[in-house]
């Protein structure tokens, strides 16, 4: 079955340089059609896509944030990989990868999640 | 950016009730419009996918409806394992945008 979980530092620094890594299974980032997605969801607020990757490696960014945001795949580590600069207080959120498949005949939503990683800006 | 506006923020419902939660898009999404479940500390659960396609394993309670720029989200009969915050989204083109919140809660 598909399982997803991110992992990555708790705490960060204003104006330091987020990692976050998803590591996922049951599914291959080579497979057509298939991509994972970037989510974060500050302390009571709403959900807020922030990055995707397909399986041929097309990427999409969230405009307000793209200047800050690198995503990238390790396809043999069936891993990706979020990189945000310059952090902030309000960067403060649990942030999620999720699967998705870009198919007409299923789900084409997010279907799988991962457990999400809190991350706090603080000096 | 396709704005998604979901209404109401809050709702007050008992066991038993049906519940209708409102999303509408700024611009037209088609049919690509999802509904996720999501309880406090837990990742979101998708409940629909394509406007109106169940998710498998969701109970048949929940039900999805509209295409173009209104959707709505419908629990026929409220059950306790139903509160929680509900969540459009839109997938029709980037960037992807979801809806502020809809929280039900025990009336």
């Amino acid at each position: 079955q598909i399982t997803l979980k991110e992992s990555g530092p708790t705490l960060v620094k204003p104006t330091q340089t987020l990692t976050l890594t998803c590591t996922f299974s049951g599914f291959s980032l080579s497979t057509s059609d298939v991509g994972v997605a970037w989510i974060r969801q500050p302390p009571g607020k709403a959900l807020e896509w922030l990055a995707f990757i397909y399986w041929d490696d097309y990427k999409s960014y969230t405009p307000s944030l793209k200047n800050r945001l690198t995503i990238t795949r390790a396809t043999s580590k069936n891993q990706v990989v979020l990189r945000m600069t310059n952090m902030d207080p309000v960067d403060t959120a649990t942030y999620y990868c999720a699967h998705r498949m870009d198919t007409p005949m299923a789900n084409d939503a997010f279907d799988f999640w991962g457990p999400g990683t809190t991350v706090i800006v603080s000096s | 950016d396709i704005q998604m506006t979901q209404s109401p923020s809050t709702l007050s419902a008992s066991v038993g009730d049906r519940v209708t939660i409102t999303c509408r898009a700024s611009q037209s999404v088609s049919r690509r419009l999802a509904w996720y479940q999501q309880k406090p500390g837990k990742a979101p659960k998708v409940l629909i996918y394509k406007a109106s396609s169940l998710e498998s394993g969701v109970p048949s309670r929940f039900s999805g409806s509209g295409s173009g720029t209104e959707f709505t989200l419908t629990i026929t009969s409220l059950q306790p394992d139903d509160f929680a915050t509900y969540y459009c989204q839109q997938y029709s083109s980037y960037p992807w945008t979801f809806g502020q919140g809809t929280k039900v809660e025990i009336k």
